[in-house]
C-alpha cells in the first residue's frame, strides 16, 4: 500500500513566524510531489511542485525535498492569518495518479 | 478562462436514487480525474481518465460509474445512492505531458444521501 503520512495538527504559529508543515512517503521510486492547500469548504489549490531534491523557493514558500530520507516539507514564511488552511501533501506513486495526504490543518493567530 | 467546472454544486438523494455530477475542464488536458472527500480519509481517488476514450479504477471505484464524453467533460454516476455515499466530490485535470502530473481541482459538489 502507497502511503503518504500527514500530522493532521492543527500546527499553531504566531503571525511573522516561520511554519514548517512535513509529510512522508512510502515508496522509494516515487517521481513528482506536491503542496497544496485547502481554504474550509473550497478545493484544493496547487501551491508548490517539487521533482529534485534539494529545496524550491517561490515567493514565502519553500519545498525541501529529500528522497533518501522519503520526507519532503513545505516553509511558509512571514506567515499570515490568511495562510491558516489544511495544507496536503501528494506524491505521484504510479503514473499519473496522485495519493494525497490527510492533511496539516495550519492555524496562524495574530 | 474557467478552468474546471463542476455541477451541481450542492445535491440530496435519497437512498437508491441516481445522479450524475458533471465536470468539464477548458485547459485542453488530457487527464482526468474524480475523489471523493471524507473527514479524516482525506482525498481518495475515485476514477480516472488518462485520454480521451481511456477510463479507469482508482482506489475506491464500488458504486461509481463513469464516462468521459470528450476531451472536455468526465462525469460519474451514482447508480443507486447509499448514505456511504455522502461526501464532497472533486473533478480534476492534469496535462501530463507538460507539467507533470500537476492536477488542477474544480470547486466540489456537496452529496448528501438520506
Amino acid at each position: 500500500q502507497k502511503e503518504v503520512e500527514q500530522n493532521s495538527g492543527p500546527l499553531s504559529v504566531p503571525e511573522g513566524a516561520i511554519a514548517s508543515l512535513n509529510c512522508t512517503y512510502s515508496d522509494r521510486g516515487s517521481q513528482s510531489f506536491f503542496w497544496y492547500r485547502q481554504y474550509s469548504g473550497k478545493s484544493p489549490e496547487l501551491i508548490m511542485s517539487i521533482y529534485s531534491n534539494g529545496d524550491k523557493e517561490d515567493g514565502r514558500f519553500t519545498a525541501q525535498l529529500n528522497k533518501a530520507s522519503q520526507y519532503v516539507s513545505l516553509l511558509i514564511r512571514d506567515s499570515q492569518p490568511s495562510d491558516s488552511a489544511t495544507y496536503l501533501c501528494a506524491v505521484t506513486f504510479a503514473g499519473n495518479m496522485l495519493t494525497f495526504g490527510g492533511g496539516t490543518r495550519l492555524m496562524v493567530k495574530p | 478562462n474557467a478552468g474546471v467546472t463542476q455541477t451541481p454544486k450542492f445535491q440530496v438523494l435519497k437512498t437508491g436514487q441516481s445522479m450524475t455530477l458533471q465536470c468539464a475542464q477548458d485547459m485542453n488536458h488530457n487527464s482526468m480525474y474524480w475523489y471523493r472527500q471524507d473527514p479524516g480519509m482525506g482525498l481518495r481517488l475515485i476514477y480516472y481518465s488518462a485520454s480521451e476514450g481511456t477510463t479507469d479504477k482508482g482506489e475506491v471505484p464500488n458504486g461509481y460509474n463513469v464516462s468521459r464524453l470528450n476531451k472536455r467533460e468526465f462525469s460519474l454516476r451514482l447508480e443507486s445512492a447509499a448514505p456511504s455515499q455522502t461526501s464532497v466530490y472533486f473533478c480534476a485535470s492534469s496535462e501530463a505531458n507538460g507539467s507533470p502530473y500537476e492536477q488542477y481541482f474544480g470547486p466540489g459538489t456537496r452529496l448528501t444521501v438520506t
